[in-house]
């Protein structure tokens, strides 16, 4: 069974960074795409971020809005995925999902499986 | 960016209802979009992918059509378990979604 759980959401202030962690089971993670993607609390989705596996050079990209501010990172030895937030605005909060694309030989799957989230709340 | 228009952004449906929800494109997404449901407190899920294939295991009450910018979705028979929230996705460029529509009952 495909498992992803995200920590490391909670209170920050304007300016300050944080680090989320997505920790992933029950699939070849080394050869996986994975993404970060974020509801706000209006409801909205935004993708945020992909990073592909070793065989792709571990190529990443980026929502244009928060190019250098986020970070997505992987640890293949971890089968985890990472996601660096700097400068947080108050814009930012909202609940963090990580998300993996599947593709099965014949078909691919966007955003196919997803963690539970965790939540960012920017405030001071 | 690609811009996806979702409507409408909430419906009200009784059950046995068949239901349409529209995406509009700001460019060709040569049918690259998908569809996905959320229920409250949970993550969103995928249930149709690559304009109108299903995912496994969804029911065929549910269907999805469309080419070049426009796209719907629908459920035909509207089930209580179908209340939720849907959102649509291109996926051909850096990945957008709509806006979300929000399907209650009457």
């Amino acid at each position: 069974e495909v498992q992803l759980v995200e920590t490391g959401g909670g209170l920050v202030q304007p300016g300050n960074s944080l680090k989320l962690s997505c920790a992933t089971s029950g699939f070849t993670f080394s050869t996986a795409w994975m993404n970060w993607i974020r509801q706000t609390p209006g409801k909205r989705l935004e993708w945020l971020a992909q990073i592909e596996d070793k065989s792709n050079n571990y190529f990443i990209s980026y929502l244009e809005s928060v190019k250098g501010r986020f970070t997505i990172s992987r640890d293949d030895s971890k089968s985890s995925v990472y996601l660096q937030m700097n400068n947080l605005k108050e814009e930012d909060t909202a609940i963090y999902y990580c998300t993996l694309n599947y593709y099965d030989g014949t078909y691919y799957y966007p955003f196919a499986y997803w963690g539970q989230g965790t939540l960012v709340t920017v405030s001071s | 960016d690609i811009q996806m228009t979702q409507s409408p952004p909430s419906l009200s449906a009784s059950l046995g209802d068949k239901v349409t929800i529209t995406c509009q494109a700001s460019q060709n997404i040569n049918k690259y979009i998908a569809w996905y449901q959320q229920k409250p407190g949970k993550a969103p899920g995928l249930l149709i992918h690559y304009t109108s294939t299903l995912v496994s295991g969804i029911p065929s009450r549910f269907s999805g059509s469309g080419s070049g910018r426009d796209y719907s979705f629908s459920i035909s028979n509207v089930e209580s378990e179908d209340i939720a929230s849907y959102y649509c996705l291109q996926y051909d460029n850096s990945p957008t979604f709509g806006a979300g529509t929000k399907l209650e009952l009457k």
